[in-house]
């Protein structure tokens, strides 16, 4: 399967601060990538869809100027989560994927932690 | 309203044991359907995916079926191991311009050795 790099794995910050993730796709382009966020013990849910070149489409409920997606290119899109508060303390996953007929590969998730 | 629904919510069982997990979807017109294992703490990986004119798929001792009609997905998971320990989440995946995947509530399975 195709490889999908999400960085950093796990990140401290304080509150009010702002914290970057990077999903990349390695060895494909991604025209959709996707982003997850995971409570303990609970499913995923998906937050938000970005396509290569535009604006990403938030899912009812998440607000989009608190958690930022740029997908700038087609091996990368980033996640920013602005003014952290410790309730957005999380697991955070990506996913690409080539084109609608393919399946979407993961990446390993980042821990936030807002402390 | 898409949802997808996960029974049991945990399961343990004795090492060697066959087991099954099931999936429910209550909108029938999937494009596909994808079985991931996740360890705690860590992504996912995926098991087996199911296209929607499929009926099932086979990796080793897994065995995933799909049954559109009804709107179910079982995972078979043939002699047990310790190492099979983990939350195994079903998504389903619905045609349309994003073409998003709905996962399932998961199952938390425990093999006890």
């Amino acid at each position: 399967g195709a490889v999908v790099s999400q960085h950093p794995s796990r990140v401290i910050c304080k509150s009010g601060t702002s914290v970057k993730i990077e999903c990349r796709s390695l060895d494909f382009q991604a025209t959709t990538m996707f982003w997850y966020r995971q409570f303990p013990k609970q499913s995923l849910m998906l937050m938000a869809t970005s396509n290569e070149g535009s604006k990403a489409t938030y899912e009812q409920g998440v607000e989009k100027d608190k958690f930022l997606i740029n997908h700038a290119s087609l091996t990368l899109s980033t996640l920013t989560v602005t003014s952290a508060h410790p309730e957005d303390s999380s697991f955070y996953i990506c996913s690409a994927r080539r084109d609608t007929r393919r399946e979407a590969f993961f990446g390993q998730g980042t821990r936030l932690t807002v402390v | 309203k898409q949802e997808v629904t996960q029974i049991p919510a945990a399961l343990s069982v004795p090492e060697g044991e066959n087991l099954v997990l099931n999936c429910s979807f209550t909108d029938s017109a999937i494009y596909n359907l994808q079985w991931f294992r996740q360890d705690p703490g860590k992504g996912l990986t995926s098991l087996l995916l199911i296209q929607s004119s499929q009926r099932e798929q086979t990796s080793g001792r897994l065995n995933a079926s799909l049954d559109k009609s009804s709107g179910r997905s079982t995972l078979y998971i043939a002699a047990s191991q310790p190492g099979d320990s983990a939350t195994y989440l079903c998504a389903v995946r619905y045609g349309g311009a994003t073409n998003k995947l709905i996962f399932g509530t998961g199952t938390l399975l425990a093999v006890q050795p």
